[in-house]
């Protein structure tokens, strides 16, 4: 069974600090890794995707890859109150059927 | 361009009756996920469809639940004798096939009385 793990948290940060949320998935052949966020009561949104080893870098957020370790991060620098949300993390399978797994999510409370 | 639609955005029923829920992809994704999620809860799988076809219907709790996907365009999901531990939202993704990035619709929130 395929699966990809979080920590379901809550994870508490204080304002203006960096928030580190991981991610550790089963499948050696996941070559695409996505980081979603979803609010209370909204659809899940997309924040960054990631495929090569490395840093991914976007604005506030930072996403890493190690597919040696089989653990993808989301670094969030400056937290704001705003971030306060569930993170999913998510792997595509590569095979024909392209499909992608989710993680359960993290939730993230960042303290004013 | 306009993302995944899905219709009703709520639907309130009474337990043994059967559901149709509705979900609209970005024109051109060829991948269709449906996942169901509780309150507080994280995304439950469901059934994905590549094209019309249904790689995978591993997700589906019981024989209660189908679904089905007219060529690349429109799915409805179905939930026959509806039980109350089927109030959830069901929410649409969609995606191109070559990149796997899923875009979400609004979700249709379900209450089974």
């Amino acid at each position: 069974q395929k699966e990809v793990e979080q920590n379901s948290g809550p994870l508490s940060v204080p304002e203006g600090a960096i928030a580190s949320l991981n991610c550790t998935y089963s499948d050696r052949g996941s070559q695409s890794f996505f980081w979603y966020r979803q609010y209370s009561g909204k659809s899940p949104e997309l924040i960054m995707s990631i495929y090569s080893n490395g840093d991914k870098e976007d604005g506030r957020f930072t996403a890493q890859l190690n597919k040696a370790s089989q653990y993808v991060s989301l670094l969030i620098r400056d937290s704001q109150p705003s971030d306060s949300a569930t993170y999913l993390c998510a792997g595509r399978e590569m095979n024909r059927d392209d499909k992608i797994i989710f993680g359960k999510g993290t939730r993230l409370h960042i303290l004013p | 361009g306009a993302g995944v639609s899905q219709s009703p955005s709520n639907k309130v029923t009474e337990k043994g009756k059967d559901v149709e829920l509705r979900c609209d992809p970005i024109s051109g994704h060829t991948a269709l996920y449906w996942y169901r999620q509780s309150l507080g809860q994280g995304l439950e799988f469901l059934i994905y469809f590549q094209g019309n076809s249904a790689p995978d219907k591993s997700g589906l709790p019981s024989d209660r639940f189908s679904a089905e996907r007219t060529g690349e365009s429109v799915s409805t999901l179905t939930i026959q004798r509806t039980q109350q531990e089927d109030s959830a939202v069901y929410l649409c993704a969609s995606s191109l096939a070559a990149t796997g990035t899923q875009y979400f619709g609004p979700g249709t929130r379900l209450l089974v009385l």
